[in-house]
């Protein structure tokens, strides 16, 4: 079964950038039934989603964090990757990767049906 | 605030049933599919309904989702105290900006 597990610095100090990894086993980011995606949530709040990934590098975020998001997908390594530039407080938050669904007859982003047990990120110097 | 609209709480008695609300607009639920997530205390989200109406794998038929015009519903019969959890819907919003939406969630409280 297809498994995510996110990975990288649990502190990020202010006005630094934040890089968390996550690694798909099981199956394959190549897959083109699937678009990749981060989502996270502050403590005691709801979720956000930040972006996704296609296996070719396409991608797609959130307006009110894309001037500082960035996506990435390493296919050799089985893996897809996150940076959140010019952190602050207000990015403390756990971070969850997940597969998310692309509707079979739409092709537009369906549900998230696999997420990883996600990582706390806290930004504070 | 969020894009749609949760109500933060609904309470109801073991065994009963109880019904969770999700509004939305024309531009993200009147025109996309509506999924459902189930969130236990400290653990990750997990798919409970996808495409409105539909159960993942493993999902027991307790669970149900409906949709109409701008609203989805997320049902729960049979209510059990493992129930007890925050509950989210998301879209996909396909404005000028398409991106994806959750509600702010909703507090359930198995009495």
């Amino acid at each position: 079964q297809v498994q995510l597990q996110e990975s990288g610095p649990g502190l990020v100090k202010p006005s630094e950038t934040l890089s968390l990894t996550c690694t798909v086993s099981g199956g394959s980011v190549s897959s083109g039934s699937y678009y990749w995606s981060w989502i996270r949530q502050p403590p005691g709040k709801g979720l956000e989603w930040i972006g996704y990934i296609y296996y070719s590098g396409s991608t797609n975020y959130n307006p009110s964090l894309k001037s500082r998001v960035t996506i990435s997908v390493d296919t050799s390594k089985n893996q897809f990757s996150l940076k959140l530039s010019s952190v602050t407080a207000a990015d403390t938050a756990v971070y969850y990767c997940a597969r998310q669904l692309i509707h079979y007859s739409s092709s537009s982003p369906d549900a998230f049906d696999i997420w990883g047990q996600g990582t706390m990120v806290t930004v504070s110097s | 605030q969020s894009v749609l609209t949760q109500p933060p709480s609904v309470s109801a008695a073991p065994g009963q049933k109880v019904t969770i609300s999700c509004s939305g607009s024309s531009s993200n639920i009147g025109n996309n599919y509506v999924s459902w997530y189930q969130q236990l205390p400290g653990t990750a989200p997990k798919l409970l309904i996808y495409d409105n109406n539909k159960r993942p794998s493993g999902i027991p038929d307790r669970f149900s989702g409906s949709k109409s015009g701008t609203s989805a519903t997320l049902g729960i019969t049979g209510l059990q105290t493992g129930d007890e959890a925050d509950y989210y819907c998301g879209t996909w919003d396909s404005s000028l900006s398409a991106f994806w939406v959750f509600g702010g969630g909703t507090k359930l409280t198995v009495l």
